[in-house]
């Protein structure tokens, strides 16, 4: 998706094992966030990075963390996987300097049982 | 706490009619307020955003109408097709914050052949 790939699409894991999330971008953006999203909460951010290992908390991040050892590579990581975590993951990217919009990549859809 | 709050959380509108969405947001300090389209399975994707200097924006079929008194902006999508039948979020981020978007909790839309 515009230069936003996500790894899986889809995984199922259980209860208690840490479950680790890939988003690549094939171009140098200097901002990249996790987002989970829910039925009837829209997108919340989990942690969001602004360069090669500059990483910030979001509104969700209790249970997660992030990291971003290349500018192309941000990783997410669930430490102890809980069935509350399951949900669907996106990526993004923003814009250039003069754009704030962001590119999205197509997701995983993670299921904890 | 919610920060941009949608409504209506779904629509249903004829082939032709005006679909409009309407989002309130809290915070004095968002100077970009963006609308994404989602479709199932797909990353939402940016359709049209504004800033607070113009009241108005429009795109084709697409016009963001924005009250910075009321602190209100709505999307109104002109002879609505069954294709625009989508997920549609708002969202608004402030300068200075990483570009971090707060986004509402989505309106899903069916447009009716």
């Amino acid at each position: 998706d515009a230069g936003i790939t996500q790894s899986p699409r889809h995984k199922v894991t259980e209860t208690g094992t840490p479950v680790t999330l890939r988003c690549h971008q094939t171009e140098n953006h200097r901002y990249m966030y996790w987002y989970r999203q829910d039925p009837g909460h829209g997108l919340r951010l989990i942690h969001y990075s602004y360069g090669v290992k500059d990483t910030d908390k979001g509104e969700v991040s209790d249970g997660y963390s992030v990291s971003r050892s290349k500018t192309e590579d941000f990783l997410l990581t669930l430490e102890s996987a809980t069935s509350s975590q399951t949900s669907v993951y996106f990526c993004a990217r923003s814009g250039t300097n003069s754009s704030y919009g962001y590119t999205f990549g197509s997701g995983t859809r993670l299921t904890v049982v | 706490q919610q920060q941009v709050k949608q409504s209506p959380q779904s629509l249903i509108v004829q082939k032709g009619g005006i679909s409009i969405i309407n989002c309130a947001y809290e915070n004095t300090a968002f100077d970009y307020f963006p609308w994404y389209q989602q479709f199932p399975g797909k990353g939402p994707a940016l359709l049209i955003a504004i800033r607070p200097d113009v009241s108005e924006k429009k795109e084709g079929r697409f016009t963001i109408s924005f009250n910075k008194s009321a602190k209100q902006f709505s999307l109104h999508i002109m002879d609505s097709q069954p294709g625009d039948s989508a997920t549609y979020f708002c969202a608004a981020s402030k300068s200075g914050s990483a570009r971090q978007l707060t986004f509402g909790s989505g309106t899903q839309l069916t447009v009716l052949p």
